[in-house]
């Protein structure tokens, strides 16, 4: 079946730091991606999404690409910031309207100033 | 606008007992899901309405769990009886006609 692997965290870099968050997927067919993110206290919100292999989806400095020959969809930022603090997950859909959403285990990201 | 709205955000009861959550939706989004997060595992589907009618139902662990949604506005979500292994985060989300899904805050269940 369908699934998401993402990197074990938790994860705590200092501010201005590089960060990379791997995610590879199984899924038969061409699966919708996306990044999602929780912050403290808060729902889950949508951080990018790309639906087609060599997109890249990006936003708030985020960007992952939808790399089909590897099955991935990593997260990456040049320069994190004490407010990225957060749960990320990577989630995928296997076709779009109502198929429900296969997620990984989620990666705590902690940034220190 | 008013987002998905969960309630209650904790939970703490006894093994045996009956919890029920409760989800407020966007209101005019006819899609609802159900998703549960157990503690360091993934976050996996549940079921989905549309409207009042259950779509998919695929991911519902047992028959000690019954979701409603009547009228096809709020749904809740019992749990009957509660055993430990139920405990974990319980999040709603919501869509209308866009693939945008917006999610709740979450509702964390102890089963002690």
């Amino acid at each position: 079946g369908n699934s998401v692997t993402q990197m074990e965290g938790p994860v705590t870099l200092s501010e201005e730091a590089f960060l990379t968050i791997n995610c590879t997927y199984t899924a038969t067919g061409y699966p919708s991606l996306f990044w999602y993110v929780q912050y403290p206290g808060e729902g889950l919100q949508l951080l990018l999404k790309a639906t087609k292999a060599d997109d890249k989806g990006s936003n708030k400095g985020f960007e992952a690409t939808y790399r089909k020959e590897t099955t991935s969809f990593h997260l990456e930022k040049g320069s994190v910031q004490v407010s990225d603090s957060a749960v990320y997950f990577c989630a995928l859909s296997a076709h779009s309207g109502n198929t429900p959403l296969v997620f990984g285990k989620g990666t705590r990201l902690s940034v220190i100033a | 606008e008013a987002g998905v709205t969960q309630f209650p955000s904790h939970s703490v009861i006894e093994k045996g007992q009956t919890v029920t959550l409760r989800c407020d939706p966007i209101s005019g989004h006819d899609n609802l899901y159900w998703y549960r997060r157990v503690m360091g595992k993934e976050i996996k589907f549940l079921l989905h309405f549309v409207k009042e009618s259950k779509q998919d139902e695929s991911g519902m662990p047992n028959n000690r769990f019954l979701a409603e949604r009547t009228g096809g506005t709020y749904s809740t979500l019992k749990v009957q009886p509660a055993e430990l292994e139920d405990s974990g985060v319980y999040f709603c989300a919501s869509r209308g006609a866009d693939e945008k899904l917006f999610f709740g805050s979450g509702t964390q269940l102890s089963v002690l």
